[in-house]
């Protein structure tokens, strides 16, 4: 596709169930990231995968919340137990490996609104 | 740790009035700084991506410039289309690394 996909658009749960959030990179973008967006608040970072490289994971809230991704292709982002807080939207990025010394731009998806009653 | 501060929280312009957004930042060894607009319900779209102090680049009536210190985001004469959050984003250190983000500037600019 031509730009980041993300699904569903919008995902109602209730609380204590398990959500799969899915992200589609622009193809040939080694660099995926997850960013969270509460309701008026800035992006705040969850991980960060590049190529094959160990993703960065320092962002997570709790252990509730996994990634995956394999290669460069699809990430999913898995959250156990939901809770109220975890109300948000989920914004994926993608960039494509930098040429030289000077880092690429990330484009983002549309996100996911994720509503926990 | 790398911090990225946007002021004001919010701007409201009348249609034509020019003004700027400021993006303070204290990171290791900038290597990008970025500039993004939202609108609502939206993901980020991006503008612009400066490297190195004096840096500046232009977009319609939007321009980005770039300190040691901050980056300034000037907004000539807007429309009310131009009403948006403005983000900035700072990439730091060796190697990949991740996007920090500040919380935004809320612009509203009446007709």
């Amino acid at each position: 596709g031509a730009g980041v996909s993300q699904s569903p658009s919008n995902k109602v749960t209730e609380k204590g169930k398990d959500v799969e959030l899915r992200c589609d990179p622009i193809s040939g973008h080694t660099a995926l990231y997850w960013y969270r967006q509460r309701l008026g608040q800035g992006l705040e970072f969850l991980i960060y995968f590049q190529g094959n490289s160990a993703p960065d994971k320092s962002g997570l809230p709790s252990d509730r919340f996994s990634a995956e991704r394999t290669g460069e292709s699809v990430s999913t982002l898995t959250i156990q137990r939901t809770q109220q807080e975890d109300s948000a939207v989920y914004l994926c990025a993608s960039s494509p490996r930098s040429g030289g010394t000077h880092p690429p731009e990330a484009f983002f998806g549309q996100g996911t609104r994720l509503t926990v009653v | 740790e790398d911090q990225v501060t946007q002021s004001p929280e919010a701007l409201r312009l009348q249609e034509g009035e020019s003004s700027s957004l400021n993006c303070s930042y204290t990171v290791s060894g900038l290597r990008g700084l970025f500039w993004y607009r939202q609108d609502p319900g939206k993901g980020p779209e991006f503008l612009f991506t400066l490297y190195s102090a004096g840096e500046e680049k232009e977009k319609e009536r939007l321009k980005a410039t770039l300190t040691k210190k901050e980056s300034f985001l000037h907004i000539t004469a807007p429309k009310p289309e131009d009403s948006a959050t403005y983000l900035c984003a700072v990439q730091a250190g060796s190697g990949y690394s991740t996007l920090t983000f500040g919380k935004g500037t809320m612009l509203l600019v009446s007709p």
